[in-house]
């Protein structure tokens, strides 16, 4: 069964941490994506990557960045975590071609910030 | 400007009525491709149904069905005999081609309730 995995279902830092969040798929999918999920306001894209090394801005991407050192691994990295990033934070991927298919979402990380 | 809008935030139903989730999208492109999605109370969200824009058929999956209409830019989705299994939230989403990335356009989504 194909899927994207998240390392931390729950997850607690303090104000100020540097913060790693952990998604890794296995399907070989070249397309990655990071949005956080808070409610009346959907999901949010806060960054996406293509390919290895490379990685795009969504729409609220301030506060973040990732990396992609290997296909299978897309790491969202909150600098100094803030209180106001507290939120669900979820990963999906999809393969090469823009509409072959949905996403696949893993299945959350539930981080607060205190 | 892409926008994905559901208006309802919240439905409760009895169990074994139908319901319709509304969606209403807004996008200049003339090729885009439109989403449902479900996520249950364990959070991950589960892929439903993909529907391109030069496909105006309607499609019925078991107690799903999908409502497609350009002319008013409305993707809607009914079940029919809902069940306490169906409770969730509903997120409809919108990707279009040349924007030229393969990211999606998500609505606030519409939390569902059925009751038994």
């Amino acid at each position: 069964d194909v899927k994207v995995t998240q390392s931390s279902r729950y997850l607690v830092k303090r104000t100020g941490e540097k913060v790693f969040l952990e998604c890794v798929q296995d399907m070989d999918h070249e397309n990655m994506f990071w949005y956080r999920q808070d409610p009346g306001l959907g999901l949010r894209l806060i960054y996406f990557s293509y390919d290895v090394k490379m990685k795009e801005k969504g729409d609220i991407p301030e506060g973040y960045s990732v990396s992609r050192e290997k296909k299978e691994r897309f790491s969202l990295i909150l600098e100094s975590a803030s209180t106001n990033q507290t939120s669900m934070y979820l990963c999906a991927s999809n393969p090469p071609g823009p509409f072959t298919s949905g996403y696949t979402f893993g299945s959350g990380t539930r981080l607060t910030v205190v | 400007a892409q926008k994905v809008t559901q208006a309802q935030t919240e439905i409760s139903v009895v169990e074994k009525e139908d319901v319709t989730l509304d969606c209403v999208y807004e996008t200049r492109d003339t090729t885009y491709y439109l989403f449902w999605y479900k996520q249950p109370p364990s959070g991950e969200l589960v892929f439903l149904i993909r529907r391109n824009s030069f496909d105006e058929q309607n499609e019925i999956s078991g107690r799903y069905s999908w409502n497609f209409q350009k002319s008013t830019s409305s993707f809607n989705f009914t079940i029919t005999a809902s069940q306490v299994v169906d409770s969730a939230v509903y997120f409809c989403a919108l990707s279009a081609l040349p924007s030229g990335t393969y990211k999606y356009i998500f609505g606030t989504g519409t939390r569902l309730k059925v009751l038994a």
